[in-house]
């Protein structure tokens, strides 16, 4: 069964750093593209970053460019964002979902997501 | 960035009624445009891919259309658990954007 699960969310301060990670089964990772999107309490959805299956090209929302970081491991089949300088606008649940392509070519599996919440 | 305008903002419909929700890019995207449907308290599930491709597991009466700037995304029987939000996403430039939703609801 093709899954991936979110780990890492919590409570942390303004200006404070968070890792989030993704254990990803049931497909050949190494060749898939990997996102990370976001949802603030009652909004839409906001694409934060993705990275390629060769972890070679990676793409960032502008609102997180320069303070977030998408990383991988293919040894370990896991995705992560390493989240600093953190605000109260980063607040929301964070979906790590699979790309069908290895880059950007559409989110087919979801996960159903971790809370990152940035209060003092 | 490219914005994408989604309209309604709500269609009231009721089961075994055609629902047809629009998506507007900003710039031209070709055909670089997937829709998702969310349901409540649940994560987002990919529907189409590229303007009219359905996604795995999708069944036949969602279909999508369209290229460059207009896109449609058309439910053509709705059914008790189709209620739900429905969002556009582009992948024609970089950042990757989405539109704001369509509430589709009884």
């Amino acid at each position: 069964q093709v899954q991936v699960g979110e780990s890492g969310g919590g409570v942390v301060q303004p200006g404070k750093s968070l890792r989030l990670s993704c254990a990803a089964s049931g497909f050949t990772f190494s060749r898939s593209g990997m996102h990370w999107v976001r949802q603030a309490p009652g909004k839409g959805l906001e694409w934060v970053a993705v990275i390629s299956s060769d972890g070679r090209r990676k793409f960032y929302a502008d609102s997180v460019k320069g303070r977030f970081s998408i990383s991988r491991d293919d040894a370990r089949n896991t995705l992560y964002l390493q989240m600093n300088s953190l605000r109260a606008e980063d607040t929301a649940v964070y979906h790590c979902v699979k790309d069908r392509g290895a880059e950007a070519y559409g989110m087919d599996v979801w996960g159903q997501g971790t809370t990152v919440t940035v209060s003092s | 960035e490219i914005v994408l305008t989604q309209s309604p903002a709500t269609l009231s419909l009721s089961p075994g009624e055609r629902a047809t929700l629009s998506c507007r890019a900003s710039q031209n995207i070709h055909s670089y445009l997937a829709w998702y449907q969310q349901r409540p308290g649940q994560a987002p599930r990919l529907l189409i891919y590229d303007a009219l491709n359905r996604a795995t597991g999708i069944p036949a009466r969602f279909s999508g259309s369209g290229s460059g700037t207009d896109f449609t995304l058309t439910i053509s029987s709705l059914e008790p658990e189709d209620f739900a939000i429905y969002y556009c996403q582009q992948r024609g430039d970089w950042p990757l954007t989405f539109g704001p939703g369509t509430k589709v609801d009884i």
